[in-house]
């Protein structure tokens, strides 16, 4: 059974940083590209960025919104996959989501919460 | 990016009756050498993360009920509840994965009138 556990979220003041983890079982993690999606409270799903697997050269990409201030990474050795989120604004707050991604998303954790405000 | 809209913003069915949710891109999501539309559809229950009714635009995910169908192909796109269960209340997500950035529609909120 797929699992992915999501933690690290909490309240952080604007400009501040925080990295979010994922943990993954029961599907093979290094095969797979992972990515991450994130929901504004009451709002609508935003993709975030995504990282390849390392057999696919293990590269990013990320949406518009997020460029240059988060960083996507994996540890294959720990089934884990990372949300560095730096230079934090108040529009960044949601619950963050790891995904299996096959483009579409199949498997879906709880998700975990960041609040950005003073 | 592709745009994604959807419509109606919401809608309330009668239970028993169809429930139909429209989803446009802003441009063609088939992928002609392999015919295949990237469009996925989501279910969002109040207080639950998203879950994946339909992918590849018509290919049910598995356990989902045979009542949900997808349907369309290169920019238009149809969701369809045949027959409206209580327990069908939620929002309802388009999705595109033709290219990054994937993008979502709106969402459709779906009630029981």
């Amino acid at each position: 059974e797929v699992q992915l556990v999501e933690s690290g979220g909490g309240l952080v003041k604007p400009g501040g940083s925080l990295r979010l983890s994922c943990a993954a079982s029961g599907f093979t993690f290094s095969n797979t590209w992972m990515s991450w999606v994130r929901q504004a409270p009451g709002k609508g799903l935003e993709w975030v960025g995504r990282i390849k697997s390392e057999t696919d050269g293990g590269t990013t990409d990320y949406a518009a919104p997020v460029k240059g201030r988060f960083t996507i990474s994996r540890d294959d050795s720990e089934n884990t996959l990372y949300l560095q989120m730096n230079s934090l604004k108040t529009e960044d707050t949601a619950v963050y989501y790891c995904i299996p991604d096959r483009g579409y998303f199949q498997h879906w954790g709880q998700g975990t919460l960041v609040s950005v405000s003073s | 990016d592709i745009v994604m809209t959807q419509s109606p913003d919401s809608l309330a069915v009668s239970l028993g009756e169809r429930a139909t949710i429209n989803c446009k891109s802003s441009q063609s999501v088939l992928y002609s050498s392999n015919d295949q539309n990237y469009l996925a559809w989501y279910q969002q229950k109040s207080g639950q993360p998203p879950k994946l009714l339909i992918y590849w635009a018509s290919t049910r995910e598995s356990g989902v009920p045979d009542r949900f169908s997808g349907s369309g192909s290169g920019t238009d796109f149809t969701l369809t509840i045949s027959s409206l269960q209580a327990e069908d209340v939620a929002v309802y997500y388009c999705q595109q994965y033709y290219t990054t950035p994937f993008t979502f529609g709106p969402g459709t909120k779906v009630d029981i009138k």
